[in-house]
C-alpha cells in the first residue's frame, strides 16, 4: 500500500506555545489530504481537508484559526496547533488517497501540552 | 443523521478461535464502506474496501462482508498478531471519499 509519513511522531509542548506537525505522502502525489484528531479511547474525527493550491476547509466545531493548515506542494501538508492548550493533547493522524476510493494513513503525532 | 456503530465494544478470543465483528450504519446512499485495522499509538492500516450488498472480501484470516444495513468482519482461526483494534468507516459526504466517518471499533485481543 501506499506510505503516508508524520513528523514528529511524538511532541511536547508548554501551554501558549505553537506546534507545526508534518504530514507527506513519499510514494505518491496527494492533491488532497486530511486531518483526523483521536482523543483516548476515541475514535478517529476528521478536523479538516487540506487542499494543494487553495484553502483548507473545517469541519463544524474546529477552530481554523487555531488549527493552521498548508498544503505546501503534492506531497506535504503541515498541521500548526496555535497557542496550544492542555484540551489540544491528543493524537493528530494524517491520511491521504493514493488514486483509489481508500485512504492511507500516517503513523500518527502524539502531542502533549503542559 | 449518518451513523456507524461497531460491536462488540470488545472482543477476547483464544487463538483458534473464529468470531465476527459487526459494524451497522444508517447512511443514506451508502457508496463504500472500509475496513481498517489499529495497533496501539498507531495510524489505521487499511484492510478492505466493500462497495454494494453481497459483496465479499477476503485476505489471510479476515473475511469482511457487507449487507444492506450492515458489514461483518470475520476473524478465522485468530493469531496473537491480529490482536488490534478494527475500525469501520464510511465516506460522510458525496464530494469526497476522504471525509470519514469512524465507528468506535472493537477492541480484538487474541491470547495463545
Amino acid at each position: 500500500g501506499a506510505v503516508v509519513s508524520q513528523h514528529p511522531s511524538r511532541v511536547i509542548c508548554k501551554s501558549g506555545t505553537s506546534v507545526k506537525i508534518e504530514c507527506r505522502s513519499l510514494d505518491f502525489q496527494a492533491t488532497t489530504m486530511f486531518w483526523y484528531r483521536q482523543f483516548p479511547k476515541q475514535s478517529l474525527m476528521l478536523m479538516a481537508t487540506s487542499n494543494e493550491g487553495s484553502k483548507a476547509t473545517y469541519e463544524q466545531g474546529v477552530e481554523k484559526d487555531k488549527f493552521l493548515i498548508n498544503h505546501a506542494s503534492l506531497t506535504l501538508s503541515t498541521l500548526t496547533v496555535t497557542s496550544a492548550h492542555p484540551e489540544d493533547s491528543s493524537f493528530y493522524i494524517c491520511s491521504a488517497p493514493s488514486g483509489g476510493d481508500e485512504q492511507y494513513f500516517g503513523p500518527g503525532t502524539r502531542l502533549t501540552v503542559t | 443523521e449518518d451513523q456507524v456503530t461497531q460491536s462488540p465494544e470488545a472482543l477476547r478470543l483464544q487463538e483458534g478461535e473464529s468470531s465476527s465483528l459487526n459494524c451497522s450504519y444508517t447512511v443514506s446512499g451508502l457508496r463504500g464502506l472500509f475496513w481498517y485495522r489499529q495497533d496501539p499509538g498507531k495510524g489505521p492500516e487499511f484492510l478492505f474496501t466493500l462497495y454494494s450488498a453481497g459483496e465479499e472480501k477476503e485476505k489471510e484470516r479476515l473475511k469482511a462482508t457487507l449487507t444492506k444495513k450492515e458489514s461483518f468482519l470475520h476473524i478465522t482461526a485468530p493469531k496473537p498478531e491480529d490482536s488490534a483494534t478494527y475500525l469501520c468507516a464510511v465516506p460522510g459526504t458525496t464530494d469526497s471519499w476522504g471525509k470519514l466517518q469512524f465507528g468506535a471499533g472493537t477492541q480484538v485481543v487474541v491470547t495463545p
